[in-house]
């Protein structure tokens, strides 16, 4: 098993171009979350997923977008970037829900100028 | 925000020695996880602990909850320098699907 995938490992864009960061995983997982993991505030929640067409947001949503259409796949979307959006980004799954052990992805760091 | 806060930020010791940290949280919870990070790594699972244990053990690492205080410690014995990197606790209220993380605590062990 290749467990959770991320691509790109790097990516900078420019304030206002959008992109999707992908997140893979093939354990066949129910539950798949993205954070973002900025210096000194760990990692803040920006969408969750509790299976295929169920999607719901975490803490910090805004300017992020996700679907599921899949049991394997959760993208996450930025619409338009913005330079508060410079992190590191990582989705994790978990077999059913977020009470059991979370596996994560290798992360996307994210800069956007 | 319910983020869950940890201390020491940091924590530096010799090899061999213990290394504990420390966790809180401002909620009821249904279970609360610690992870390990390597630097530029993602998160891994170490443990997990319900809300009605009061500790557990997997092999050097020892954790407690204190539900009464809204409180989790983390033990690591017999440190080694692979033991270096960040830990972070995480908590899962009742009722939602959202696990929050604590700001972590960076721990170096010195050879």
């Amino acid at each position: 098993n290749a467990g959770v995938t991320q691509t790109p490992k790097f990516q900078v864009l420019k304030t206002g171009q959008s992109m999707t960061l992908q997140c893979a995983q093939d354990m066949n997982h129910e539950y798949m979350s993205w954070y973002r993991q900025d210096p000194g505030m760990g990692l803040r929640l920006i969408h969750y997923s509790v299976g295929a067409g169920i999607t719901d947001q975490g803490e910090v949503p805004n300017g992020y977008n996700v679907s599921r259409s899949t049991t394997e796949d959760f993208p996450l979307r930025l619409l338009s970037a913005a330079p508060s959006q410079t992190s590191v980004y990582f989705c994790a799954s978990s077999p059913r829900q977020a009470s059991y052990e979370q596996y994560f992805g290798p992360g996307t760091r994210l800069t956007v100028t | 925000s319910q983020q869950g806060e940890e201390d020491p930020q940091a924590l530096s010791i010799q090899e061999g020695e213990n290394a504990t940290m420390n966790c809180s949280y401002k909620t009821s919870i249904n279970n609360l996880q610690w992870y390990r990070q390597n630097s530029g790594r993602g998160l891994v699972h170490l443990i997990l602990i319900r809300s009605n244990e009061r500790e557990k053990h997997s092999g050097r690492l020892r954790v407690t909850l204190d539900t009464s205080k809204k409180s989790s410690s983390l033990l690591i014995t017999a440190s080694r320098a692979a033991d270096t990197a960040s830990y972070f606790c995480a908590h899962l209220n009742f009722g939602n699907e959202k696990l929050t993380f604590g700001t972590g605590t960076r721990l170096t062990i010195i050879p």
